[in-house]
C-alpha cells in the first residue's frame, strides 16, 4: 500500500518560477524523503528530513515537515527545465525498515 | 564503485516463461531492497535483503516470485510462470543500516529493469 500521497498530480510552470509539492502521510514516521525520477529510469535521492526537524534546505530544495498534520512539502526555487521529472515522497515509518512511497507529482517546467 | 546497478534493461517474455533479473548494489551497503513500479505509481515494495537474510516480504509477491541474495553481494529476482499483471519496472536499491530498527539513510536506487509479458 501506498502512504505518501502527493499534491498536485501534475505541475507545469515556467523556467524560473518555483514550484512546491506537497505530501501527506498516515502514520507516525522516523523521517520523510524526496526522490526525483527522470522517466525511464530509477529514483535518485534528494533530501531527507528527520521527524524532529521542521525545516531543511539543500541547493535550490527546501524540504517543511509538520508531524501534527503529517504532511511535508518541497519546494524548488528558481527551476530550470532539467528539473522535469516526477518527485516522490516516501515515508520511513517508525519501527519499519523499509520506505513507503506516494504516487508522485509530474514536474514539467518549460523553457 | 558507480552506484547500484541492474541487469537487463529490458526483458519482453512470452507468458508463462521464467526470467530472472539481477542487482549489483554498493558494495558497503548492506541493504538491498526490490520495487516494483507500474506506469503513473511509485514503487511498490516487494522485499528487502540485510546482507543474505531476507527480512521481509510483501503480500504482492506471490509464490511466483524468489529472491535471494547469496553471500550478501548481488541479489536476483526470480519470476517463474509469468504473467501479463506483472509488466512493470522492476527497481533495485542499496542503503546503509540499520540504527536501531528503524531506517535512517536514504536509498540509492539502480535504473531499473523494465519487464513486458505478451
Amino acid at each position: 500500500s501506498q502512504q505518501g500521497e502527493e499534491d498536485p498530480q501534475a505541475l507545469s510552470i515556467q523556467e524560473g518560477e518555483n514550484a512546491t509539492m506537497n505530501c501527506s502521510y498516515k502514520t507516525s514516521i522516523n523521517n520523510l524523503q524526496w526522490y526525483r525520477q527522470n522517466s525511464g529510469r530509477g529514483l535518485v535521492h534528494l533530501i531527507l528530513i528527520r521527524s524532529n526537524e521542521r525545516e531543511k534546505h539543500s541547493g535550490r530544495l527546501r524540504v517543511t515537515l509538520d508531524t501534527s498534520k503529517k504532511s511535508s512539502s518541497l519546494l524548488i526555487t528558481a527551476s530550470r527545465a532539467a528539473d522535469t521529472a516526477s518527485y516522490f515522497c516516501a515515508t520511513a515509518p517508525s519501527g519499519y525498515s523499509t520506505l513507503t512511497f506516494g504516487k508522485g507529482t509530474m514536474l514539467l517546467v518549460s523553457p | 564503485d558507480t552506484g547500484v546497478s541492474q541487469d537487463p534493461r529490458h526483458k519482453i517474455t512470452k507468458r508463462g516463461q521464467n526470467v530472472t533479473f539481477r542487482c549489483d548494489p554498493i558494495s558497503e551497503h548492506n541493504r538491498l531492497y526490490w520495487y516494483r513500479q507500474t506506469l503513473g505509481q511509485g514503487p511498490e515494495f516487494l522485499t528487502y535483503f540485510q546482507n543474505e537474510a531476507q527480512l521481509e516480504k510483501s503480500r504482492l509477491l506471490s509464490d511466483r516470485f524468489s529472491a535471494e541474495r547469496p553471500k550478501g553481494s548481488f541479489s536476483t529476482l526470480e519470476i517463474q510462470r509469468t504473467e501479463q499483471g506483472d509488466s512493470a519496472m522492476y527497481l533495485c536499491a542499496s542503503s546503509l543500516g540499520p540504527r536501531g530498527r528503524s531506517l535512517m539513510d536514504g536509498y540509492t536506487f539502480g535504473s531499473g529493469t523494465r519487464l513486458t509479458v505478451v
